[in-house]
């Protein structure tokens, strides 16, 4: 049973255009979402999150959006950039009681420059 | 100075063979996890420790046994290995339940022949 989805496992995208990485989740009791980032032969590595009681984050190049009702979000990369090639997991989490994140299995973004 | 270090970075071994994966962690954080990436790439949760408790334990063949001597530390040892054990196995950490992000290792890729 895989909550969280990301059915594209691949995009390419020319650099300076913008990256739109898709996630769908099942779990409606998930209320905080997170991105990763990840590099061949390295853990991945924390990104941007999102609280179930926003529906945008934003960190400099980087925004996520959060489509609740969808249960749907996507991470914006503008512009993108040859050094954010890597792939991108999305995650979930449900805040109370003991906590665990599930995982999406990836989608590799390729920047060409 | 790695934040969160795991060795080996790989291990290769045969069949029925007991073998350990060691995980440190120099950030002070009080929660440890251990994660599996299989051949799909997704990335399932299989223990946490909080405090050197363990608090959450998947779905995983009792052949897989963490131990925590410490916060700062969370072994994994796997007994009578099997083909389908072969996966790379990531160490995370973390302060306290946080929707902020785990922080990983690098990972240890086990190949069992």
């Amino acid at each position: 049973d895989q909550q969280v989805k990301q059915n594209s496992p691949s995009l390419s995208v020319q650099e300076g255009r913008i990256s739109i990485l898709n996630c769908d989740y099942t779990n409606s009791m998930f209320d905080y979402f997170l991105w990763y980032k990840k590099y061949p032969a390295e853990g991945p590595t924390f990104l941007i999150s999102i609280s179930s009681i926003k529906d945008k984050n934003e960190d400099g190049r980087f925004t996520v959006f959060l489509n609740k009702s969808a249960k749907h979000l996507s991470l914006h990369i503008v512009p993108s950039q040859p050094g954010d090639s890597a792939v991108y997991f999305c995650a979930a989490g449900m805040s109370g009681g003991y906590q665990k994140v599930t995982f999406g299995t990836g989608t590799k973004l390729q920047v060409i420059p | 100075d790695t934040a969160v270090s795991q060795t080996p970075k790989y291990l290769v071994t045969q069949m029925g063979n007991d073998k350990s994966i060691k995980c440190e962690q120099n950030l002070g954080h009080d929660t440890m996890y251990w994660y599996k990436q299989d051949s799909k790439k997704f990335l399932k949760i299989m223990f946490s420790y909080n405090n050197k408790e363990l608090i959450i334990n998947e779905t995983v063949p009792n052949r897989f046994s963490p131990k925590s001597p410490d916060k700062a530390h969370l072994n994994l040892h796997i007994n009578s290995l099997e083909l389908g054990d072969s996966a790379v196995y990531f160490c995370a950490s973390s302060q306290g339940f946080t929707s902020y992000g785990y922080t990983f290792g690098s990972g240890t890729r086990l190949t069992v022949v």
